[in-house]
């Protein structure tokens, strides 16, 4: 059971707007920035949001962050093909001795 | 460019130890923290600890406390992550990561991963 909470699973048709969600608490979302990851089959997973809403150079602009109180989303508008992959939110727990806490991942389809 | 390369896939038993590297290269090693993350079979991202190659200060995960080091050897350029007391549910995918800035979560660079298999 993960300390953040998200859709098992999620799809969309190219072109869509799709939205994954992430809920959790006030000892880690809503008091700690939000952070979204990207992971292939068998790759490393690649940072995709930091700090809620930011955006590494070389992420495209169709991927977004928001938050609000304790739930985060990840938003991926003009869905393609190869955004195909798993997505992870992560966050600060400031709980025990604090530590990072992910998100069970969401497949992401593209139908 | 930056890299960070790992070491190859590893077969334990339960109840021995594994230890897995990461070389780092194109950029200055003391000057940014390494974050290690492991992934089980068809599971999710867990977090481990970090350590500062800059001082040695580490942080680990209360999961895995007790069992774990995380060292880095500033000669070669190369982070390590000690396991011991290995358990069937330790199998997984080992990641390195570099991590960027200031946050435990800023993390730029992944190595390719280590595959630990403990069965017996």
């Amino acid at each position: 059971q993960s300390v953040l909470t998200q859709p098992p699973s999620a799809s969309g048709t190219p072109g869509q707007r799709v939205t994954i969600s992430c809920s959790g608490s006030s000892s880690n979302i809503g008091n700690n920035y939000v952070y979204w990851f990207q992971q292939f089959p068998g790759s490393a997973p690649k940072l995709l949001i930091y700090r809620d809403n930011q955006r590494p150079s070389g992420v495209p602009d169709r991927f977004s962050g928001s938050k609000s109180g304790t739930s985060a989303s990840l938003a991926i508008s003009g869905l393609r093909s190869e955004d195909e992959a798993d997505y992870y939110c992560g966050a600060w727990d400031d709980s025990l001795s604090g530590y990072v806490a992910f998100g069970g991942g969401t497949k992401l389809t593209v139908l | 460019q930056v890299q960070l390369v790992q070491s190859g896939p590893e077969m334990k038993k339960p109840g021995a130890s594994v230890k897995v590297s990461c070389k780092a290269s194109g950029y200055t090693f003391i000057t940014y923290g390494l974050t290690w993350v492991r992934q089980a079979p068809g599971q999710g991202l867990e977090w481990m600890g970090w350590i500062s190659p800059y001082n040695g200060k580490t942080r680990y995960s209360q999961r895995v406390q007790g069992r774990v080091t995380m060292t880095t050897d500033t000669s070669t350029n190369t982070a390590y992550m000690e396991l011991r007391s290995l358990r069937s549910d330790d199998t997984a995918v080992y990641f390195c990561a570099r991590r960027s800035a200031d946050y435990p979560l800023d993390i730029d660079y992944w190595g390719q991963g280590t595959l630990v298999t403990v069965s017996s």
